[in-house]
């Protein structure tokens, strides 16, 4: 079935990066844009920005500007997002999502706690 | 941007009513653009509506959408113990999505 699997959980200090990865399977990983979303415990949805696996173009929500890079790779059919310079308000769950009408598969979100 | 305002924050309803809940755009919506999602606790959102009308695959049909510019809607005809959860609209612009804040639906 069509599905998007993340990786694991993470817990970072601030100032460091975290990585998460989101593999696509059973569907043509090229042919969907896939977005990132973040929700900070007891808040709501935010958007992050997205990727064009077919082309690599990516555009990111100002807010993350010049911290944030999203990048692929079609071999292994796997989005990756990169936040750098962490602080505590990036304590959240991070979610990959597939573009098609609209946000139509989720993977299952990634964990990501900021802490000293 | 365009800001997507959900109020209330929070409505009670009985299984078996009916349920509205309001997303206000701070400008004009292409309707195509405008999507509706619910959520339960621990888990991902799930996709209900999309192009401000349209139900996603196996959705079932008490849940509808409708609107258009700036006011959407979306109802449940019939409220089922599994619909008490959040429901958030979205819209995207030019190459930016935005969420409104959410509107909950808890049991009376």
């Amino acid at each position: 079935q069509v599905q998007l699997v993340q990786s694991g959980a993470e817990v970072k200090k601030p100032g460091a990066s975290v990585k998460v990865s989101c593999k696509a399977s059973g569907y043509t990983f090229t042919r969907y844009y896939i977005h990132w979303v973040r929700q900070a415990p007891g808040q709501g949805l935010e958007w992050m920005g997205m990727i064009n696996p077919s082309g690599d173009r990516t555009n990111y929500a100002q807010k993350f500007q010049g911290r944030v890079t999203m990048t692929r790779d079609t071999s292994t059919s796997t989005a990756y997002m990169e936040l750098s310079s962490l602080r505590s308000e990036d304590t959240a769950v991070y979610y990959c999502v597939r573009l098609r009408n609209a946000f139509d598969i989720w993977g299952q979100g990634t964990m990501v706690t900021v802490s000293s | 941007e365009i800001v997507l305002t959900q109020s209330p924050g929070t409505l009670s309803f009985s299984p078996g009513e009916r349920a509205t809940l309001s997303c206000r755009a701070s400008q004009s919506v292409i309707s195509s653009y405008l999507a509706w999602y619910q959520q339960k606790p621990g888990q991902a959102p799930r996709l209900l509506i999309y192009g401000a009308s349209n139900r996603a695959t196996g959705i079932p049909d008490r849940f509808s959408g409708s609107g258009s510019g700036t006011d959407f809607t979306l109802t449940i005809s019939r409220l089922e113990t599994e619909d008490f959860a959040v429901y958030y609209c979205q819209q995207n612009g030019t190459s930016s999505w935005t969420f409104g804040q959410g509107t909950k639906v808890e049991i009376k």
